[in-house]
């Protein structure tokens, strides 16, 4: 059973350019969750997401961030207009439908690097 | 709202012997879980051990143990016996578990840890 998947591991954008950062959850997972790393910080939440729907974007910038979770597919964690503070690592999680003790299952990260 | 605090930004410890590392909590939920996370230089974040509010005994996996003290609401991570490849950040981290929550979860700024030969 693969782990979760990120994709790419690493990017670099100009100011101004988009980043698409993708997230393929573990085989049987429906929830995905999406966390900022800023250098020397701990992860902070950003947004929780199952299939088709955003449950929880509490931890979102209000302005050119957004996510998606297709019924096919990816999530999609979307930053429009990069600037040089979302240099950051952005990690996904992923857990299956069910309540209790539910472990979150990171996936390797993605590193965003704004010029 | 819900808050981790690790006191410790960086700890040292000789090869072999044991070591703890802090994490108190803040939360005025009665049903939550602690986690504990590693992440080494190259960047991953390993899952290591899991507390839940309502469990009667303290978490143990292999050589980390959690010392749950829940009137206190710390949640210390033990690591005994440590190894050269248990330098590390080590995260603390409270899962949201209010009733409609999103079981996010809420980190602690990480205590760098050092194992020396």
């Amino acid at each position: 059973n693969a782990g979760v998947m990120q994709n790419p591991r690493h990017l670099v954008r100009r100011r101004g350019q988009e980043a698409r950062l993708r997230c393929s959850p573990m085989k049987g997972h429906s929830h995905v969750y999406w966390y900022r790393q800023l250098p020397e910080e701990g992860l902070k939440f950003m947004v929780y997401l199952q299939k088709e729907n955003i449950i929880d974007e509490s931890g979102m910038p209000k302005e050119r961030f957004s996510a998606e979770f297709p019924k096919e597919g990816p999530s999609i964690l979307r930053i429009q207009q990069v600037v040089r503070g979302d240099s950051a690592a952005y990690f996904c999680a992923s857990s299956p439908l069910t309540t209790g003790y539910i472990e979150q299952f990171f996936g390797p990260g993605t590193r965003l690097t704004v010029l | 709202a819900q808050k981790i605090t690790q006191t410790q930004p960086g700890m040292f410890v000789q090869e072999k012997e044991a070591v703890t590392l802090d994490c108190t909590y803040d939360t005025s939920d009665p049903s939550y879980g602690l986690f504990w996370y590693k992440q080494p230089s190259s960047g991953e974040m390993i899952f290591l051990i899991y507390q839940g509010s309502y469990d009667q005994q303290n978490a143990t996996e292999g050589r980390y143990s959690l010392n749950f003290q829940k009137a206190r609401k710390s949640a210390n991570l033990v690591i005994s016996a440590s190894q050269l490849g248990d330098s590390a950040m080590y995260f603390c981290a409270m899962r949201d578990g209010t009733q409609g929550g999103s079981e996010k979860l809420v980190f602690g700024k990480g205590t760098k840890l050092t194992v020396n030969p």
